[in-house]
């Protein structure tokens, strides 16, 4: 059966520092991979996504993601946090790029201190 | 880019009511969309798969005749929330794909979802 696991619900960062969503995903077959930012009250947006190719994906807002497939993780980064930032985060995993249902993580809320 | 509009964004109303929501893909054709719950402080859990001119297919555990999904247009799918009650207040996401392409579901806004 195929799973999202995101290690730690809610992380916290000074504004500049380094962001590390860590995501890991199980799976018979390497699945694709996404994450999405949600804000309050508001519907998903996407950041970046895997399929194939470059393991090292660049999303928007100076986002990325390295897929490695060794360590079943998908972890996001971004070098320096800027305030707008803070949002939830959801890994998300298919097998097939849209043709199946998505299975999300539980999420992370990312907070930004001053 | 490609948009799915989800209404109303916020319902409330009292238990007992049916509440109608609209999922649509609105510069592209979606033979398919979801429809997703989410319960406070905590992750998107699908419900139900609709399927365009066929029976929606259900989760584990989703109860078809209190959620009814009709999926009639390439555009539109609609999710009843039938003789609604105060645990069913929740928020309410839809997602479509993009039939002729092979980009990742889109997501709409939400809708916000109070029985009173």
């Amino acid at each position: 059966a195929q799973s999202v696991t995101q290690l730690g619900s809610h992380v916290s960062v000074s504004e500049g520092a380094l962001v590390l969503l860590r995501c890991n995903y199980s799976s018979s077959v390497p699945p694709y991979l996404f994450w999405y930012v949600q804000y309050p009250n508001q519907g998903l947006q996407l950041l970046l996504k895997y399929t194939t190719g470059a393991t090292l994906v660049k999303g928007i807002n100076g986002f990325e993601a390295e897929f490695k497939k060794s360590e079943t993780s998908f972890h996001l980064t971004k070098p320096s946090a800027h305030m707008s930032d803070a949002a939830e985060y959801f890994c998300a995993a298919t097998l097939y790029s849209s043709a199946s249902k998505i299975i999300f993580g539980s999420g992370t809320r990312l907070s930004i201190r001053p | 880019g490609a948009v799915v509009s989800q209404h109303p964004s916020w319902v409330i109303c009292k238990s007992g009511t049916s509440v109608k929501i609209e999922c649509r893909s609105l510069d592209f054709q979606a033979t398919t969309m979801f429809w997703y719950r989410q319960f406070p402080k905590q992750s998107l859990m699908l419900m139900a798969t609709s399927n365009e001119g066929s029976k929606a297919t259900y989760e584990q555990g989703v109860e078809k005749d209190k959620f009814l999904i009709n999926h009639a247009s390439l555009t539109l799918s609609t999710l009843t929330v039938t003789s609604a009650h105060p645990e069913d207040s929740s928020f309410y996401i839809c997602s479509a794909r993009d039939t002729v392409s092979n980009q990742p579901q889109h997501f709409g806004d939400g809708t916000r979802l109070s029985i009173l």
